[in-house]
């Protein structure tokens, strides 16, 4: 069945940048999505990629989308202390544009001052 | 415009009671979505509900869980006979009749304690 798979922990120093990667295997996939949920706390939106597109950017943050290699990244530019959270890649499958997501496991992310 | 608003946010149930959560979309929504996170992994999808209708349960565990949308009113998630391994965060989410990337918003979550 479709899946989604992510790297569970990163960790980085204050300033640096983070790059959080993922894979999935459905092909048809129409949406990508990149989520934050700190502890104890709903999701949060933080972009998302159109299928058709290599990159996208946004402020501090920069997906860039390998759809021959079913691979997507998030980059965070220049990481806050307040960056630390999990991350969720989801993407929307063959689910015929619908919100039925299949989400990776989560990675943690660790920034040290 | 309020969000996607879910309730209770914690809810404590003692083994073989029944848990019900309860989702309003956003205004305008017609879509609702539930998801479930276990501890320490992503989220899994349950079900997808349009008004009075199951549009697709292929995530719901076969017994004990059922959800609603009814015409007037909140979309429900039942569980009866809770077990320990209910215990999760429930998420909820909707999104209009016109679906693209960004036009999916969750709630804040319901976190559910079996004891």
């Amino acid at each position: 069945g479709e899946d989604v798979e992510q790297s569970l922990f990163l960790s980085v120093r204050e300033g640096d940048s983070s790059v959080i990667n993922c894979t999935y295997t459905d092909s048809s996939s129409t949406y990508l999505y990149w989520y934050k949920q700190e502890p104890g706390a709903g999701l949060q939106l933080l972009t998302y990629i159109f299928s058709n597109m290599d990159m996208k950017q946004d402020q501090r943050l920069t997906v860039l989308l390998n759809k021959k290699d079913k691979h997507l990244s998030l980059r965070i530019a220049d990481t806050q202390t307040g960056d630390s959270a999990i991350y969720f890649c989801a993407d929307s499958g063959g689910s015929g544009n619908t919100g039925k997501l299949i989400f990776g496991q989560g990675t943690t992310l660790q920034v040290k001052p | 415009n309020a969000g996607v608003m879910q309730n209770p946010r914690h809810l404590v149930r003692r083994r073989g009671q029944e848990a019900r959560l309860r989702c309003s979309p956003m205004k305008g929504h017609s879509h609702v979505y539930w998801y479930r996170q276990l501890p320490e992994e992503g989220l899994k999808f349950m079900v997808y509900l349009q008004k009075e209708n199951i549009i697709d349960e292929s995530g719901m565990p076969k017994e004990r869980f059922s959800a609603e949308f009814p015409k007037e009113g909140p979309s429900i998630l039942r569980i009866q006979q809770v077990v320990r391994g209910d215990s999760a965060a429930y998420f909820c989410a909707s999104s209009p009749e016109s679906f693209s990337g960004n036009t999916i918003y969750f709630g804040e979550g319901s976190w559910l304690t079996v004891v």
